[in-house]
């Protein structure tokens, strides 16, 4: 059965530059979300986005931005990149936004900023 | 806000021991509770749910039943084999995203 796809699988960044991360949900999935885990860490709830539209913000800081295109596949946008930007950074999708839905994540983008 | 409150480890058991990971939790209305496993270098996978009091999920010999009264949804398992090591994270979902626990690493020897 297809899983959510993440690309890149890893990335290494310099302060100050940018990424950005790319998630294809499951086929038919409408809703994405948005993950940050730092090392040793819980993921961190950043964003999440319903038929294209931004659903719901977590901790999400300004110099990241994130959208859901028509296909459904989302990119997550990160610039001036900072050393404690570095962490697994992942992508769930799931069919609606109902509280028992279950989402389904993907392997992660490791983010290593040097 | 919603949290979620996770025994903290690591946890190191001995091959077909029993396992028990607590989990407790803080929500307003009547949240859905998860238990996410993630294997090294893998990505979170779901283990088991439950959505409603009482209800108990299960999967792989694990098991958790949601107990409104005590606010916990106990991970357990019999009998645990190396192959279980990993770390384990409670969620919860109320109406917006998943709120996770901060994960207990459970590692299993021989």
């Amino acid at each position: 059965a297809a899983g959510v796809i993440q690309s890149p699988r890893h990335l290494i960044k310099e302060k100050r530059e940018t990424a950005t991360l790319k998630c294809y949900p499951i086929p038919r999935h409408d809703t994405v979300y948005w993950y940050q885990q730092g090392p040793g860490q819980d993921p961190q709830f950043l964003i999440s986005f319903y038929e294209k539209m931004q659903s719901d913000k977590g901790s999400i800081p300004d110099r990241f931005s994130a959208q859901q295109f028509s296909d459904y596949h989302s990119e997550l946008n990160m610039s001036s990149l900072e050393l404690g930007d570095s962490a697994l950074y992942f992508c769930a999708s799931s069919l609606d936004q109902g509280m028992n839905t279950e989402a389904f994540f993907g392997q992660g983008t490791r983010l290593t900023v040097v | 806000g919603n949290s979620v409150t996770q025994m903290e480890g690591p946890v190191t058991l001995s091959e077909e021991a029993f396992l028990t990971i607590n989990c407790t939790y803080t929500a307003t209305g009547y949240p859905s509770l998860f238990w996410y496993v993630q294997y090294p270098g893998e990505g979170l996978q779901l283990l088991l749910k439950a959505t409603k009091a009482d209800d108990k999920g299960s999967n792989k010999g694990f098991e958790a039943t949601y107990r409104k009264e005590t606010t916990s949804f106990h991970l357990e398992k019999g009998s645990v084999q190396v192959s279980d090591s990993a770390v384990y994270f409670c969620a919860l979902r109320g109406r917006r995203a998943l709120t996770f626990g901060s994960g207990t690493r459970l590692q299993v020897q021989p």
